[in-house]
């Protein structure tokens, strides 16, 4: 495609469960990074992979939080045990070089 | 460590007004600046970028900012604002030798337009 996209759009799930946000980069883009926008907020690092290699999970809130890239291309952001504090905005951004970032449109989610 | 101070979380100006809105950036070194915009329930979309060819940038939607090392500063302006330009702003920092370094967001500006 010509750009990032995420899925799902809208996801809606109750405390307690898991769930599983996926992000298609830009073909060819090698970097790749997951944010976390809450209501009013600038978006959160969470983070980032060079190809298949997770070389930073700083932002990550706790280990709740899982994110991987097995094939350098499609990721996916896992959250389990979703709890009222996850509900955000999660970005996808993907990159080929420093300067220049793309994002997705991000999937909202809502933790009931 | 790297860092983005967005000053004003909401600024408010009358349409064909001067739209100035305020980014100071904490790095080292010269880094990556950026501005993005975000609509309502919509992405970033980026604005503009400076990457240390030119201090002065021209973004789209006739926004341009001035990269500042002496004031640590890269404002951006619009000389005549449009009801159009209404979104939320982000102010952004990365780092510059490596592609690896994660992008930095200030918290935004709000901007709203007043007829």
């Amino acid at each position: 495609g010509a750009g990032v996209s995420q899925s799902p759009r809208y996801k809606v799930a109750k405390r307690g469960q898991d769930v599983a946000l996926r992000c298609d980069p830009i073909s060819g883009h090698v970097s790749l990074f997951w944010y976390q926008q809450a209501l009013g907020q600038g978006p959160e690092f969470l983070t980032y992979f060079q190809n298949e290699a997770q070389l930073d999970k700083s932002g990550l809130p706790s280990d709740r939080f899982f994110a991987e890239r097995p094939e350098g291309s499609v990721s996916t952001l896992k959250i389990q045990r979703t709890q009222q504090e996850d509900s955000a905005v999660y970005l996808c951004a993907s990159s080929l070089k420093a300067e220049r970032a793309f994002f997705g449109p991000g999937t909202r989610l809502t933790v009931l | 460590a790297q860092s983005v101070t967005q000053l004003g979380s909401h600024v408010s100006v009358s349409e064909g007004a001067l739209v100035l809105l305020r980014c100071n950036y904490s790095s080292s070194v010269p880094p990556y600046l950026f501005w993005y915009v975000q609509y309502p329930n919509q992405g970033l979309q980026l604005l503009l970028k400076y990457t240390s060819a030119a201090t002065l940038v021209k973004g789209i939607n006739g926004f341009e900012a001035e990269f500042k090392k002496s004031e640590t500063s890269f404002h951006l302006t619009k000389p005549s604002a449009h009801m159009s330009d209404a979104a939320e702003y982000f102010c952004a920092v990365r780092g510059y030798h490596s592609s690896a370094s994660k992008i930095i967001f200030g918290s935004g500006t709000r901007l709203s337009i007043r007829p």
